[in-house]
């Protein structure tokens, strides 16, 4: 049972460039959520998703776009990155369930954008 | 305002001690308070729920006060092995989302 899996694990963008950070579990759970963590701060929350096709934005989603067409995977892209998007960032699941609402993570991916 | 908020720290503090850390949430209607822990670069962990009624984990106690809107984690006799950073999470009014305070770091020493 792997849980959550991201990928990559570490990623140099240049100015402008674009790529997907790939989020996927196996657990079957509902909810996913992602986070970013800059040096010394708490997690914030980007976008979450619900459960397949649907998906909200979080804290501070501008920058980033996201999909959920199955259950398992939930990507998060950048489109035009920005040295503002240097972070960690951390995919997360949860069953749904009323009373079971621990959170599961990624081990993240560490972005620096140059 | 910050949904949640905590103090930086860091709190250092000499093996077996006990050391205490509260925290502040900004929204009435949260339902629901966590404490995780996150070592170094790692991705943060689940280290307890926080129940309305108070709850105890061995050597780490949660409480919840609803009326002041604070959350407190209160670890006894620190090991070594605690030092790591404490985050305080809740969820908003919108129950599926969850936020993070920017966390407690605590450092034991022998």
């Amino acid at each position: 049972n792997a849980g959550v899996t991201q990928t990559p694990k570490f990623r140099i963008l240049k100015i402008g460039q674009s790529m997907t950070l790939q989020c996927t579990q196996d657990m079957n759970h509902n909810y996913m959520y992602w986070y970013r963590q800059d040096p010394g701060m708490g997690l914030k929350l980007i976008y979450y998703s619900v459960g397949a096709g649907i998906t909200d934005k979080g804290e501070v989603p501008n920058g980033y776009n996201v999909s959920r067409s199955t259950t398992e995977d939930f990507p998060l892209r950048l489109e035009l990155a920005a040295p503002s998007q240097t972070s960690v960032y951390f995919c997360a699941s949860r069953p749904g369930q009323l009373g079971n609402e621990k959170l599961f993570f990624g081990s993240g991916t560490q972005l620096s954008v140059l | 305002r910050k949904e949640v908020e905590q103090d930086p720290g860091p709190f250092n503090v000499p093996e077996g001690a006990t050391v205490a850390f509260n925290c502040t949430y900004s929204n009435s209607a949260s339902q629901s308070f966590f404490w995780y822990r996150q070592d170094c670069r790692k991705e943060p962990k689940l280290l307890m729920s926080v129940y309305s009624s108070g709850n105890e984990d061995g050597r780490f106690t949660a409480q919840l006060n609803r009326a002041s809107q604070y959350i407190s984690l209160l670890i006894r006799d620190s090991k070594l092995s605690d030092s790591a950073t404490y985050l305080c999470v809740v969820n908003g009014d919108n129950f599926n989302k969850f936020y993070f305070g920017s966390g407690t770091k605590l450092n034991v020493k022998p």
